[in-house]
């Protein structure tokens, strides 16, 4: 059963608007939570993280907000630009062994011009 | 450039023939991981390895070997290939192993067809 979920497969976004995407876990342990960025034909990039710490965390137009009670975490995106269309990873890492990392479906999304 | 490197980036097999794919980093990293991404499913952690000569499992090691011998390599080894081998194959490094914050730097995928 995947301990991270990200429910929504795709999101289409008009450029400007904000993108709101989502993840959920299961898994109470997870301590440490990572957002990648994956372009056709290439490896996953890192995009923005959290430590359980902290509820929010942002760099310059990503924002990650953390929602411990809820197991639940997002990213917005402001504005949304037409390079930002890609697959997005979430990715929670937990407190007994941070070297496993595990890893929502993704989301797929598509901001149009 | 600091990089990830793997090889071969497509590669289409039988059942039952032994594969390996190679993966490089040049950034001295201690940790290194392979994973493969499927419809749906994401990511998943096939091993892991904080340094050489040091790998364990992660979510789904059945089929797959791995071995650190050098600390820049850390090829997968799948010994009889089967279909339900057949995906999109990651290796990834990051500076230190077991630490709460590093982050994971990706090669550019292997896809893999066992037919």
């Amino acid at each position: 059963d995947q301990q991270v979920k990200q429910n929504s497969p795709s999101l289409s976004v008009q450029e400007g608007r904000i993108s709101i995407l989502n993840c959920d876990y299961t898994n109470s342990m997870f301590d440490y939570f990572l957002w990648y960025k994956k372009y056709p034909a290439e490896g996953p990039t890192f995009l923005i993280s959290i430590s359980s710490i902290k509820d929010k965390n942002e760099d310059g137009r990503f924002t990650v907000f953390l929602n411990k009670s809820a197991k639940h975490l997002s990213l917005h995106i402001v504005p949304s630009q037409p390079g930002d269309s890609a697959v997005y990873f979430c990715a929670a890492k937990g407190v007994y062994n941070f070297n496993k990392f595990y890893f929502g479906s993704g989301t797929k999304l598509n901001v149009k011009p | 450039e600091a990089q990830v490197t793997q090889n071969p980036r497509y590669l289409i097999t039988v059942t039952g023939k032994k594969l390996t794919v190679t993966c490089s980093q040049n950034m001295n990293h201690e940790y290194m991981s392979w994973y493969r991404q499927d419809p749906g499913l994401g990511l998943r952690q096939i091993y892991y390895s904080m340094n050489v000569e040091v790998t364990d499992k992660g979510d789904v090691p059945e089929g797959y070997k791995v071995s650190r011998k050098e600390k820049r390599n850390f090829p997968l080894i799948l010994e009889s290939p089967s279909p339900n081998q057949t995906s999109l194959y990651f290796c990834a490094s990051s500076f230190l192993a077991g630490s709460s914050t590093d982050t994971q730097y990706f090669g550019p995928g292997t896809r893999l067809t066992v037919l």
